[in-house]
């Protein structure tokens, strides 16, 4: 167990719906982090968060977008779902300096049909 | 524009036979290079950081090292349970702690 939490583990919807993906961040931690994986592109930044606030956005949708809760819990939400949006998608939290980089949850598995 | 490019995009090795894996990168500014590992399903797994040129970590049969433009996995004797995809990431520049990944390189080690 990494300390960060994802759930669900496995997510199914049709087409056009939308989903919230929740992380709980290792304790302490102060950011969060959103990424993308799938397939062919590997994992792509998406957002990070810093103690609630919006510190950096990389290739998020405008169908997309997340927040983080007083409590330091991240939710991201995708909206008008296509086909295309079906990845891994993963949460990872940091201390600032640290020297590992991110701890990383299990995932959310999103399959659009 | 930034990029992490890793190669070879997979590798297959019988047990035993050493090999590495590269990790090329054009940032400025670089603050860490990160080295993952990632099982199908799971989330990605720290390995090594490492910070300057010359820089070398070890664990196992694994072992960091990191030039001014590319870093190298080196494996040695490895076993069926080293298989996995290999991450490499940078941290760069800024405020933020963001990481750029690579693609990864996908091991497969034969007993």
């Amino acid at each position: 167990d990494s300390g960060v939490t994802q759930t669900p583990k496995h997510l199914i919807t049709a087409t056009g719906q939308r989903v919230t993906l929740r992380c709980s961040p290792r304790s302490g931690d102060l950011s969060v982090y959103w990424y993308q994986q799938s397939l062919d592109q590997g994992l792509q930044f998406l957002i990070q968060y810093y103690n609630g606030e919006e510190r950096a956005k990389g290739n998020i949708l405008e169908r997309f977008s997340a927040q983080q809760f007083p409590d330091l819990h991240s939710e991201l939400n995708l909206s008008s779902l296509e086909l295309g949006d079906s990845a891994l998608y993963f949460c990872a939290s940091s201390a600032q300096g640290n020297d590992y980089g991110y701890t990383f949850g299990s995932g959310t598995r999103l399959t659009v049909v | 524009e930034d990029q992490v490019t890793q190669s070879p995009e997979a590798l297959r090795l019988q047990e035993g036979e050493s090999s590495s894996l590269n990790c090329s990168y054009t940032v400025s500014g670089l603050r860490g290079l990160f080295w993952y590992r990632q099982d199908p399903g799971k989330g990605p797994e720290f390995l090594f950081t490492l910070y300057s040129a010359g820089e070398e970590k070890e664990k196992e049969r694994l072992k960091a090292t990191l030039t001014k433009k590319e870093s190298f996995l080196h494996i040695t004797a490895p076993k069926p349970e080293d298989s996995a995809t290999y991450l490499c990431a940078v941290r760069y520049g800024g405020a933020t702690n963001k990481l750029i990944f690579g693609t990864g390189t996908l091991l497969a080690v034969q007993p």
